[in-house]
């Protein structure tokens, strides 16, 4: 079975754009969960979704959003992007949204602002 | 609020030799934990994780972890070390404040290094 694949796997921006990153998860799981790791803060949860509803979300501006389609197949973006949103977005999925089921992450986005 | 703590940055260790990396918890009622290893340019990786029954969890390469619910601790270890255990390694606990939410709250990462 493939892994949780992740796209771009890098992107450069300047300040002020805009970016969408996707997330496809491995086949059969329904729940995707974004988190942004950072040197400095670590692991941050962003958000989560399944059956193509948010189920709960981190503490994270509004430029921050995301989706989930029907498939499964996340994305998020980031719009007016700021130096600090600078960061490695890891996508997550699981089969379900239970407290007891692991997350498999992919490779992450690296993604860096000027 | 659930809380992880990983209270060493670094272990280093000889190969060979055992390893312990350190993680305590605070949760409100039982805990769900986890341990993920990340390698650089990496997605994080899951070695194993706790939710219920035998306080020792055998996980992924060899790994193992022990739940100590008297001290909070979930401490991941391996009998014989191996310098490609050489990692970032995160422990993790699933936020039960919301039922059936996949958030994890992830300790701030303990880099293994391991020598020849």
């Amino acid at each position: 079975k493939a892994g949780v694949t992740q796209t771009p796997r890098y992107l450069i921006k300047t300040r002020g754009q805009q970016v969408t990153l996707s997330c496809s998860p491995i086949s059969g799981h329904r729940s995707v969960s974004w988190y942004q790791q950072t040197p400095g803060q670590g692991l941050q949860f962003l958000f989560e979704y399944f059956s193509e509803t948010q189920r709960n979300k981190g503490n994270f501006p509004g430029r921050f959003s995301g989706r989930q389609f029907s498939n499964s197949r996340s994305e998020m973006n980031v719009s007016t992007l700021e130096l600090g949103d600078s960061a490695l977005y890891l996508c997550a999925s699981s089969f379900l949204a239970g407290d007891y089921n692991e997350q498999f992450f992919g490779p992450g986005t690296r993604l860096t602002v000027l | 609020a659930q809380s992880v703590a990983q209270p060493e940055d670094q272990v280093n260790v000889a190969e060979g030799n055992p390893l312990t990396v350190k993680c305590t918890y605070s949760v409100s009622g039982n805990p769900y934990l986890f341990w993920y290893v990340q390698y650089p340019n990496r997605g994080l990786q899951f070695l194993l994780k706790y939710i219920t029954g035998d306080n020792l969890v055998k996980g992924s390469y060899g790994f193992e972890a022990e739940f100590n619910k008297s001290q909070t601790s979930f401490h991941l270890k391996k009998p014989s070390a191996l310098v490609s255990d050489s990692a970032l390694y995160f422990c993790a606990v699933r936020d039960k404040g919301t039922s059936n939410t996949g958030k994890l709250i992830f300790g701030q990462g303990t880099t293994l290094q391991v020598k020849p």
